[in-house]
Parts: C-alpha cells; structure tokens; sequence
C-alpha cells in the first residue's frame, strides 16, 4: 500500500526555520518527482515546491523562492522542505505528493500524505 | 501564470442528481494537462481524473471530466453521499502549476 507520512509541523515564530520531513512507502520513491503543496484553513490548495527523481529539476513557487529548499535522499525514501525565514503567511497546512513522472516535467499529484500544519507566529 | 477560476462556489444538489462543476482557465491548458480532486473535511485531496478525462485508478465511472482549451467540466452522473466534498481542479499544462479556489458540493 502506498502511503505518505508527513512531520516537522509546529508552532514558530516569524523569521525562525522548521523543516519538513515525508517518508513513503509502497513505491519506488527514487523513480518519482514529488512535489510540496500547502493549504490555509478554509482555504484551497496552493503549490509550493517540486523535485525529480535526481533531484536535477527543481522548482518554486514566486511567495518561497528563496526562503524554502527542497531536497530528497532516495536512500532513505524521504523528501524534504527546509523552510528559513517564515512568515505568518506560511501559516498552512503542508502536504506533501507524488508526482505520476520523474519529475523531467511535472504532472498531477496522483498519491498525498496527509500532511503536517505549520504555524507561524509571536 | 495560468489562473483557473470554477464555478460555482457552492453547489447544492440532492443524492441521485447530477452534478456538473466548471474550471475556466485564463489561457489555454497545453494538451487539455487538466487534473481534478475531491476532498473530504479532514482528509487529503484525492485524485479524479488527470489529463482532463481519463479516470484514476479506482474511481468509479459516475465521475467524468470533458472539456479542452479554456473550459473544462467534472460530472458526476447521479450523486452518492459520499460525493459531498470539495472539488479542485489543478492545471500542469503550464509552469507553475496552478490550482482553482474550489468548488464545495453540499447536500441540498
């Protein structure tokens, strides 16, 4: 069965760092892009961070770049998202996702975990 | 960046209708690359129909997504109880990807 298992989440203030861990299993996470997306309360779902499967493309989005870095260690089936310098509007919650591909171009997200929430302030 | 605007915001229909919930895109979706999701209060969003029309594993054929260029609609035949949720539709035809604000399906 595959599943996605969020951590990380907690309580910061503005300007402090947390990272983000997602461990899968029940596919081969090496073959795969990932992708990071968050989601206000009450709000939609909006992209955050993607990465192929060597790590060779990355992307951000424009409110991250920057701030956040994504990373991944195939060895460990695991993904990453260290985000610096936070700011109460990176207040979410955090999903991470599979990419259908490797990630040369991302798709949809097929698999979520079910997330990690983030909050930021004094 | 490529916007994706659904309506309605809120749908009210009753078990056994049909539901039909719209995506409009500010620009054509290179290769109709148009996915749609459900998701349940507290849960994660789940995938429906990725590359405007072909169905995900699992997802049973009341579901149906049509549409190409600009204009893009999810179906659902007849409504189970289960169908309740929010529905996002998402963009991967351009960079970044982008999602629409969603569309909330309650029972009427």
């Amino acid at each position: 069965e595959v599943d996605l298992v969020e951590s990380g989440g907690d309580l910061v203030q503005p300007g402090r760092s947390l990272r983000l861990s997602c461990v899968v299993s029940g596919f081969s996470f090496g073959d795969y892009g990932m992708h990071w997306v968050r989601q206000t309360p009450g709000k939609g779902l909006e992209w955050v961070s993607s990465i192929s499967w060597n790590s060779g493309n990355i992307v951000y989005a424009d409110s991250v770049k920057g701030r956040f870095i994504i990373s991944r260690d195939n060895a460990k089936n695991s993904l990453y998202l260290q985000m610096n310098n936070l700011r109460p509007e990176d207040t979410a919650f955090y999903y991470c996702a599979k990419d259908r591909g490797g990630g040369f171009i991302f798709y949809y997200m097929d698999v979520w975990g079910k997330g990690t929430t983030v909050i930021v302030s004094s | 960046e490529i916007v994706l605007t659904q309506s309605p915001e809120t749908l009210s229909l009753s078990p056994g209708e049909r539901a039909t919930l719209s995506c409009g895109a500010s620009q054509t979706i290179a290769n109709n690359y148009l996915a749609w999701y459900q998701q349940k209060p507290g849960l994660a969003p789940r995938l429906l129909i990725y590359d405007a029309s072909i169905r995900a594993s699992g997802i049973p054929d009341r579901f149906s997504g049509g549409g190409s260029g600009t204009d893009f609609t999810l179906t659902i035949s007849r409504l189970e109880p289960e169908d309740f949720a929010v529905y996002y539709c998402q963009q991967y035809g351009g960079s970044p990807t982008t999602f629409g604000q969603g569309t909330r399906l309650e029972t009427k």
